[in-house]
């Protein structure tokens, strides 16, 4: 149980346009999804910390107009990356919290590069 | 503010050899503390969790850690390794409250013949 899963897995984007990833938890529902992001050989960073029905908290340092998150449901959470650059590639990761649960799920990521 | 520290970038060890990977914390209160193994490809699994009681914990695939607190430690261990435990692993401490987790910067381990 407790599985997560990210689409696309990998997307290749020119710059300028925008990006949508999905985040699902399959087999569970998530009162809390958190996005992550990492860079190559470094650890992951949170960008934000988003609710089901209400507004993302975005850390400190995170453009909220950048990255646009949306808790639809309980099963899904979607990042998207607006009018993106070369500078916003990376491995974007979601993990999810159910219940009362004090453990995250992560999903596999997603691999976005910016040309 | 909570922190975590994994001292060794990388570490190389022998199949069937012990491993022990470091983990400092830093945390005002009681932590939530994780270790996560994030294979090439793959998401984070989680190993193991400790949130109280027993300060040994054991995990999933062989793997144990050990919270002293006087240290703010929470090392993992694995008595004998296999070629299939190569892969990254991040220690992570989490707040109670808002279940935020903060995560080393990871340590990478390889295993050789």
């Amino acid at each position: 149980g407790a599985v997560v899963s990210q689409h696309p897995s990998w997307v290749i984007c020119k710059s300028g346009t925008s990006v949508k990833i999905e985040c699902r938890s399959l087999d569970f529902q998530a009162t809390t999804m958190f996005w992550y992001r990492q860079f190559p050989k470094q650890s992951l960073m949170l960008m934000a910390t988003s609710n089901e029905g209400s507004k993302a908290t975005y850390e400190q340092g995170v453009e909220k107009d950048k990255f646009l998150i949306n808790h639809a449901s309980l099963t899904l959470s979607t990042l998207t990356v607006t009018s993106a650059h070369p500078e916003d590639s990376s491995f974007y990761i979601c993990s999810a919290r159910g219940g009362t649960t004090d453990t995250q799920y992560f999903g596999p990521g997603t691999r976005l590069t910016v040309l | 503010a909570q922190s975590v520290t994994q001292p060794d970038i990388h570490i190389t060890v022998s199949e069937g050899a012990s491993l022990e990977l470091r983990c400092n914390y830093s945390y005002g209160a009681t932590p939530y503390l994780f270790w996560y193994v994030q294979s090439p490809g793959q998401g984070l699994q989680l190993l193991l969790k400790y949130f109280s009681g027993d300060t040994l914990v054991q995990g999933i695939k062989g793997f144990e850690a050990e919270f002293k607190r006087s240290q703010s430690s929470f090392n993992l261990r694995k008595p004998s390794v296999h070629w299939s435990d190569a892969a990254e692993y991040f220690c992570a401490v989490g707040a109670i409250d808002d279940y935020k987790l903060s995560f080393g910067a990871g340590t990478t381990v390889t295993v050789r013949a």
